[in-house]
């Protein structure tokens, strides 16, 4: 079984500054997929990034990054120019790889308050 | 537009009136689930459907059912709620594509049972 750790339940950053979340997760699997997803408070979850672990070079998507390690598991999202509309819950998630769509496991989020 | 729609939005109900929360999406996706959101503990997967009349269970199954008849609908079903089962619900579809997979995600319904 999967499981995926979000250590930092709050986290507060100034506008315009950077801001990474962590997140670790453990499976035996080989192949698999990595996300982030944005929850603002109208509670919809929008997928911020994407992380195949084939692939060696770390995903972007604007502002976003992700700094993918996967000997070490590790997954973090570094969010560059904090914009006041970041303010959210994100969601670190896995799916293994079974060559179908198949369960995402969530870790438990990281708060993100970004401030003037 | 390609959306995931669920039915209703909020719903207070009591212990063991039983309740069925809809889920329609217009994107032909093979893949549906239903998740449940709680504090502390992110989301769990509650039941999921590969295609019409697949289904099987995920991580917290038990009070809910599901059925699958038509492809575009999957409606989750508590035959007897318990207030337990307040929590905030998501249903989700999807279909394989290895390069640009995404689950779609629908509104959310806040389910409070007293």
């Amino acid at each position: 079984a999967q499981t995926v750790t979000q250590s930092q339940p709050e986290m507060s950053v100034q506008e315009a500054e950077t801001v990474t979340l962590s997140c670790t997760y453990d499976t035996s699997e080989n192949n698999y997929y990595l996300f982030w997803y944005k929850q603002p408070p109208s509670r919809q979850m929008i997928l911020v990034i994407r992380q195949e672990a084939y692939k060696q070079q770390n995903a972007t998507e604007n502002r976003f990054s992700v700094n993918f390690q996967k000997a070490a598991k590790s997954f973090s999202l570094k969010i560059s120019d904090s914009q006041l509309g970041d303010t959210a819950m994100y969601f670190c998630a896995f799916m293994a790889d079974t060559g179908t769509a198949s369960k995402l496991t969530f870790g438990t989020g990281t708060r993100l308050q970004v401030t003037l | 537009e390609a959306q995931v729609t669920q039915n209703p939005r909020y719903l207070i109900t009591v212990t063991g009136k039983k309740l069925t929360v809809t889920c329609s999406q217009n994107m032909n996706h093979e893949y549906m689930s239903w998740y449940r959101q709680d504090p502390g503990l992110g989301l769990r997967q509650i039941y999921y459907s590969m295609n019409v009349e697949v289904t099987d269970k995920g991580d917290v199954p038990e009070g809910y059912k599901v059925s699958r008849k038509e492809k575009r609908n999957f409606p989750l079903i508590l035959e007897s709620p318990s207030p337990n089962q307040t929590s905030l619900y998501f249903c989700a579809s999807s279909w394989w594509d290895r390069v640009q997979y995404e689950q779609y995600f629908g509104p959310g319904t806040r389910l409070t049972v007293t």
